[in-house]
């Protein structure tokens, strides 16, 4: 069966521009979590969703917000890109809250 | 205080020989550890869970929990040069909400 699916898998983007990330999760998994990952952090968890709720939320900026649609697929949007929001963007699935994500390949960001 | 505490590495390891990842975690409530293993420019793939104390093996991975030290381990014997990765450990707490919380991973590398 299909993974996890992101697009785009590159993206070049202006200090200040705004970008949306998408996923979709492998087909019967309904909860989505996005993860920020940079060579200093490591994977920083963004915000998870479940059934098109918001049941976590990481220590990042209003900047970065997120949202998940009946069809479980989601998307990350982060406003007024900083240099510093370069990095991999990984998206997981999961078919319930107590398992272990799969993950997608990844959008890799680069704030110019 | 990160949450999950691995070395970074790198581990190096003769190829045939158990290769031991350790990991330790603050959170008491952590009820479910999970080791991800990271090839360089890929996503992490789940590779063990483990969530009750001792071990736990399959095929040449040994997944080892004490929850009453707060550690996690993971053994890999008969390494192989395919082995060579960075191992990511993470922990969730008991709630149906909790967020998976990544360490920072250990570079492991097998020399034929």
């Amino acid at each position: 069966k299909a993974g996890v699916t992101q697009t785009p898998r590159y993206l070049i983007k202006t200090r200040g521009q705004q970008v949306t990330l998408s996923c979709s999760p492998i087909s019967g998994h309904r909860s989505v979590s996005w993860y920020q990952q940079t060579p200093g952090q490591g994977l920083q968890f963004l915000f998870e969703y479940f059934s098109e709720t918001q049941r976590n939320k990481g220590n990042f900026p209003g900047r970065f917000s997120g949202r998940q649609f009946s069809n479980s697929r989601s998307e990350m949007n982060v406003s007024t890109l900083e240099l510093g929001d370069s990095a991999l963007y990984l998206c997981a699935s999961s078919l319930s809250q107590g398992d272990g994500y799969t993950f997608g390949s990844g959008t890799r960001l680069t704030v110019v | 205080q990160k949450e999950v505490e691995q070395n970074s590495g790198p581990l190096s390891v003769p190829e045939g020989a158990i290769a031991s990842l350790n990991c330790t975690y603050s959170d008491r409530g952590s009820q479910s550890f999970f080791w991800y293993r990271q090839y360089s420019g890929k996503s992490p793939e789940l590779i063990m869970f483990i969530y009750s104390n001792g071990d736990k093996e399959d095929g040449r991975f040994t997944a080892q929990l004490n929850k009453a030290s707060q550690y996690v381990s993971l053994l890999i014997r008969d390494s192989q040069p395919s082995d060579s990765a960075t191992y990511l450990c993470a922990s969730k707490g008991y709630s149906s909400a909790s967020k998976i919380i990544f360490g920072s991973g250990t570079r492991l590398s097998i020399r034929p």
